[in-house]
């Protein structure tokens, strides 16, 4: 039972490339988070989804994009890279078993050049 | 915008002392969260707290809530320096989106 599990940890990009970051989750959980966290200011809400098939904004949502692909993985998509990107992306999820408990992943330090 | 303001950003405390946080939140909530960080590592889930709820404990671990005053705190009694961690909270607003709202966090030194 792996949990959250992200990829990439580590990239680095040009200013304008575009990138996916991936998100899977052996747990069974109905809803699923994209944050961004950054030095000084928590985390952050960049999109969630609450079922398969849905997806909503959160606090920060400009510049990215989600899929939703199936009930085990969430993707998040930079369709052209800017340097206020650069930050330390978390994935988590939740599901009805879990309560209001939120599992995280282990991060991707994404910076843009 | 944020939802919860945490106070004080850093603090420094001896092995064996109490470590005290304090969150403020804007909104109304369903229910508060703590979360740790270690260094370079994901968020861990320490404990929550329903909006019903005025005091929780876990282990070395009290948590309060004061619905009045938009205002909750966590206190780690008998603090180890394997507590050094940054600690959140973070809220989950009374409509029970799972939307999980954080602060900017508490960052908690244990000298040994």
């Amino acid at each position: 039972n792996a949990g959250v599990t992200q990829t990439p940890k580590f990239q680095v990009l040009k200013t304008g490339q575009s990138m996916t970051l991936q998100c899977a989750q052996d747990m069974n959980h109905n809803s699923m988070y994209w944050y961004r966290q950054d030095p000084g200011m928590g985390l952050r809400l960049i999109y969630y989804s609450a079922s398969e098939g849905t997806t909503d904004k959160g606090e920060v949502p400009n510049g990215y994009n989600v899929s939703r692909l199936n009930k085990r993985e969430f993707s998040l998509r930079l369709e052209s890279a800017a340097p206020s990107q650069t930050s330390v992306y978390f994935c988590a999820s939740r599901g009805s078993a879990s309560g209001n408990t939120i599992y995280f992943g282990e991060g991707s330090w994404l910076t843009v050049v | 915008s944020q939802q919860g303001e945490e106070d004080p950003q850093a603090l420094s405390i001896q092995e064996g002392e109490n470590a005290t946080m304090n969150c403020s939140y804007k909104t109304s909530i369903n229910n508060l969260q703590w979360y740790r960080q270690n260094s370079g590592r994901g968020l861990v889930h320490l404990i929550l707290i329903r909006s019903n709820e005025r005091e929780k404990h876990s282990g070395r671990l009290r948590v309060t809530l004061d619905t009045s005053k938009k205002s909750s705190s966590l206190l780690i009694t008998a603090s180890r320096a394997a507590d050094t961690a940054s600690y959140f909270c973070a809220t989950v607003g009374s409509s029970n989106t799972g939307k999980l709202i954080f602060g900017q966090g508490t960052t908690l030194q244990v000298k040994p």
